[in-house]
């Protein structure tokens, strides 16, 4: 159980396009999912955090109006890289937690996106 | 002085060999501790969750969590070539919904 997956697996664009990402919970409801960079060889930097049916709430530094996130049902989370850049293109991770009482994260197995 | 404190390492170890990894904080308010295995180029896969201080166990995995130290391990008998991979902890002060606090993570490689 608890399996988070997400497609595409891997994307490449060209510079100024949109890219959509999605997270989806498979075998439980995610009250809330995250959503993470990581740039090679270093940690995961949390972006953004989801609850279905609100706003997501940015880390600081993270654009909102670059980086669009909606939560739209207890399943499904997508996030929008607009006007994509090269300085963009990372591995992209979401997590979701099924809100059971417990804190534990469940990762999707990202997505790396590469702009040209 | 950063919440979570993680050697990066690398590790390199003989198969067989016990692995010791651990990780250090200073908010006290965390109680909710956990370690994922992340392979190159792939999600973090969660290995073990533990609340608040004592021991967990799990197959060859071995969670410590001491609160008065502020200090969390794991431990990873009869370690296999397939061990080898990124090991992060990650920590938080609530329950669900909230973020978890990162280490930076410990690369671990062993060899057969």
């Amino acid at each position: 159980g608890a399996v988070v997956s997400q497609h595409p697996s891997w994307v490449i664009c060209k510079s100024g396009t949109s890219v959509k990402i999605e997270c989806r919970s498979l075998d439980f409801q995610a009250t809330t999912m995250f959503w993470y960079r990581q740039f090679p060889k270093q940690s995961l930097m949390l972006m953004a955090t989801s609850n279905e049916g609100s706003k997501a709430t940015y880390e600081q530094g993270v654009e909102k109006d670059k980086f669009l996130i909606n939560h739209a049902s207890l399943t499904l989370s997508t996030l929008t890289v607009t006007s994509a850049h090269p300085e963009d293109s990372s591995f992209y991770i979401c997590s979701a937690t099924p809100g059971r009482g417990g804190n534990e994260q469940f990762f999707g197995p990202g997505t790396r996106l590469t702009v040209l | 002085q950063k919440e979570v404190e993680q050697d990066p390492g690398p590790l390199s170890v003989p198969e067989g060999a016990i692995v010791s990894l651990n990780c250090t904080y200073s908010n006290s308010a965390f109680q909710y501790f956990m370690w994922y295995r992340q392979y190159s180029r792939k999600g973090p896969e969660l290995l073990m969750y533990t609340y608040s201080s004592g021991n967990k166990e799990d197959g060859r995995f071995t969670a410590q969590v001491d609160k008065s130290s502020k200090y969390i391990s794991l431990f990873i008998r009869d370690s296999q070539p397939s061990d080898s991979a990124t090991y992060l902890c990650a920590m938080s002060a609530t329950q669900a919904g909230t973020a978890l606090i990162f280490g930076k993570g410990t690369t671990l490689s062993v060899s057969s």
